[in-house]
């Protein structure tokens, strides 16, 4: 069965830096673009990040410079290194596969989430 | 800054049909946009429903179905059934690896 299963959430204050993964089983993350997606309390989706197969990296302005998508092919894990935290950020973080253009762009697979909470 | 539109609400009877709509606050959305939408219920992940403005997923009931209308993207269910009472995301390609959401719409069956 394929499965994205993120962790990693956590309560963190203001200002500090959290890491989320994002295990993958039974497709392979460097062939695939993977991408993070959001959603704060009661709020809606909130596209966060892209990396494509060939290591291009995309970010949405509201984390631009302090959030940082990568991966490790020897684990098959997604990861989204955040720093400088803010309120704002507090958010349930999916990881989600996702096609390009050729495809027709869009998101195939989700993970369950990952709950991150930014307070002091 | 680009923001893309929805309803944020919108009710229909069973068996009814309901058309939800994706727009652009400037311009229009068209195939080069590849909108694609969401179904989203409290506490879940979202599902895919629709991709590349009219592709269904895999699984997907034919009573789920998309298109462009006018200037914007747009998601009819026809027949609706109590279990489609969801939240409802389209997304649309912005180039350059960007996405961007809807707000959402926010469906109810009665």
């Amino acid at each position: 069965e394929v499965q994205l299963v993120e962790s990693g959430g956590d309560l963190v204050q203001p200002g500090g830096s959290l890491r989320l993964s994002c295990a993958v089983s039974r497709f392979t993350v460097s062939s695939n673009y993977m991408s993070w997606v959001r959603q704060a309390p009661g709020k809606g989706l909130e596209w966060v990040s892209v990396i494509y197969s060939g290591g291009n990296t995309y970010y949405a302005d509201s984390v631009k410079g302090r959030f940082t998508i990568s991966r490790d092919n020897s684990k098959n894990t997604l990861y989204l290194q955040m720093n400088s935290l803010r309120v704002e950020d507090t958010a349930v973080y999916y990881c989600a596969r996702n096609w390009g253009v050729i495809s027709g762009w869009y998101f195939d697979l989700w993970g369950r989430g990952t709950l991150v909470t930014v307070s002091s | 800054q680009t923001v893309v539109t929805q309803e944020p609400s919108f009710s229909v009877s069973p068996g009814g049909t309901v058309t939800l709509t994706c727009g652009l606050s400037s311009g229009s959305v068209s195939t080069s946009y590849y909108p694609s939408w969401y179904q989203q219920t409290p506490g879940q992940a979202p599902r895919t429903l629709i991709y590349n403005t009219n592709t269904r997923s895999s699984g997907v009931p034919d009573r789920f179905s998309g298109s462009i209308l006018g200037n914007k993207a747009a998601l009819t269910i026809t027949g609706a059934q109590a279990d489609d009472e969801s939240d409802y995301y389209c997304v649309l390609y912005m180039g350059s690896g960007i996405s961007v959401f809807g707000g959402g719409t926010k469906l109810t069956v009665l």
